[in-house]
């Protein structure tokens, strides 16, 4: 499968407790960006990486939310003390290049919450 | 104002009929403009991609990009029940991440 890949694929935790998720892109794509999409809203851009640097960071991502790309390969996306509010699914995409490249979305990790 | 507007639905449509899927964008420096179906419970999956304005078909659908109104349409010809689906219109506006509205959902029924 040369797609872009996303592990666990579910995840339930209780409240305040640390999650990690982890997104392995297409092989030779150098950009992985993160999103975070709740029932009835598009996906909302969290962050994202060109090879290890990351880039940008959305206000969306508060301190409680970290990424890292170590390698410039797959990438991690941890939540500490996990809120209800953070119960959303949470997409990785990668795309080629810089610019107008197309990004292709992993299957995505939901996160509940309780 | 949202940065990428669409009309929530369901747009309904018969089996066979046009689907037209309308999205609107506030920022005129954007360049580069998706359209991605989503089925219930799944990730997005690409459906077009179109950067300049005018028409771009590909089989059963047709983008329609227009920079001067900050308007861009999908339109799905022969329309089938498996496409009943939420369509997402993204915007690129040069700052490498995707602004997405929050979709239309169409429902074809036979």
């Amino acid at each position: 499968d040369t797609g872009v890949s996303q592990n666990p694929r579910h995840k339930i935790t209780k409240r305040g407790q640390n999650v990690t998720f982890r997104c392995d892109p297409i092989s030779e794509h150098n950009r992985l960006y993160w999103y975070r999409q709740t029932l009835g809203q598009g996906p909302e851009f969290l962050t994202y990486f060109q090879n290890e640097a990351q880039l940008e960071k959305s206000r969306l991502l508060s301190d409680r939310f970290s990424a890292e790309r170590p390698k410039g390969s797959f990438s991690t996306l941890e939540i500490q003390r996990t809120e209800q509010g953070d119960s959303a699914m949470y997409l990785c995409a990668s795309s080629l290049s810089l610019g107008a490249d197309t990004q292709y979305f992993g299957p995505g990790t939901r996160l509940t919450v309780l | 104002q949202k940065e990428v507007e669409q009309n929530s639905g369901p747009l309904s449509v018969p089996e066979g009929a046009i689907a037209s899927l309308n999205c609107t964008y506030s920022d005129r420096g954007s360049q580069s403009f998706f359209w991605y179906r989503q089925y219930s419970g799944k990730s997005p999956e690409l459906i077009m991609s179109i950067y300049s304005n005018g028409d771009k078909e590909d089989g059963r659908f047709t983008a329609q990009l227009n920079k001067a109104s900050q308007y861009v349409s999908l339109l799905i010809r022969d329309s089938q029940p498996s496409d009943s689906a939420t369509y997402l219109c993204a915007v690129n506006a040069n700052t490498d991440k995707l602004i997405f509205g929050t979709g239309t959902r169409l429902q074809v029924f036979p």
